[in-house]
């Protein structure tokens, strides 16, 4: 079974500068989430999805984040302006989310540096 | 007080020993799991318990929900396994994670 599919794997952006991160989820997960990972701290929940539809977004910056997920399979997670402070790992995540106990799987994320 | 709090945060072993990593959390879940996360890696997930205990190879996770905590061993421990290891909870309500602060672990050979 593939995994789930993140890109890119590494970008490096000047701040004020925009920058998209994709992600393909298993197939058949209906639930997809994106986290933010600061270096030395556990992962942040920024949005939740289910189907194509926004669970929760409530620790989303929304004055420069925007995700999206049409058709209810992939999705991307925009920022704009970027700041020093997102330099990150955005991690993207699935769960079959019928079933709350089966199937959370982590993509291998994308490493943000913003200079 | 953070709801998933785990112990030690850093955490240093010889080649061979057995090491044992701990994670209580005061909120009702429906699962747990224990993630580990190499240096600059993504997150793979090692176990997902709702009860009892679990083996894979030389991990072994044990969950006890009444006493809400549970114990991520490694027996034989080797360099490979130097990583974080993170444990996160699934809330009974609600199909969201909430994570632990990690344990860094390293094996010196």
């Amino acid at each position: 079974e593939a995994g789930v599919a993140q890109s890119p794997r590494y970008k490096i952006i000047e701040k004020r500068q925009s920058v998209a991160f994709w992600c393909n989820p298993i197939s058949g997960h209906a639930t997809l989430y994106w986290y933010q990972q600061i270096l030395g701290q556990g992962p942040k929940l920024l949005i939740q999805f289910q189907n194509n539809g926004v669970v929760d977004d409530s620790q989303l910056p929304k004055d420069r984040f925007s995700a999206e997920r049409l058709k209810g399979v992939d999705s991307t997670l925009k920022i704009q302006p970027a700041k020093l402070e997102d330099s990150a790992v955005y991690l993207c995540a699935s769960s079959l989310g019928g079933d709350r106990n089966y199937g959370y799987t982590f993509g291998s994320g994308t490493r943000l540096t913003v200079v | 007080k953070n709801e998933v709090e785990q112990s030690p945060q850093n955490l240093t072993a010889q080649e061979g020993e057995f090491i044992t990593i701990n994670c209580s959390y005061s909120v009702g879940i429906s699962a747990l799991h224990w993630l580990q996360q190499h240096p600059g890696g993504g997150i793979v997930s090692l176990f997902m318990l709702s009860s009892g205990k679990k083996k894979h190879g030389r991990l072994i996770a044990t969950i006890n929900i009444q006493e809400k905590h549970s114990s991520l061993h490694i027996t034989a421990s080797h360099p490979r396994d130097s990583a974080v290891y993170i444990c996160a909870v699934l809330r009974a309500a609600g199909n969201k994670l909430t994570f632990g602060g990690g344990t860094r672990v390293l094996v010196k050979p």
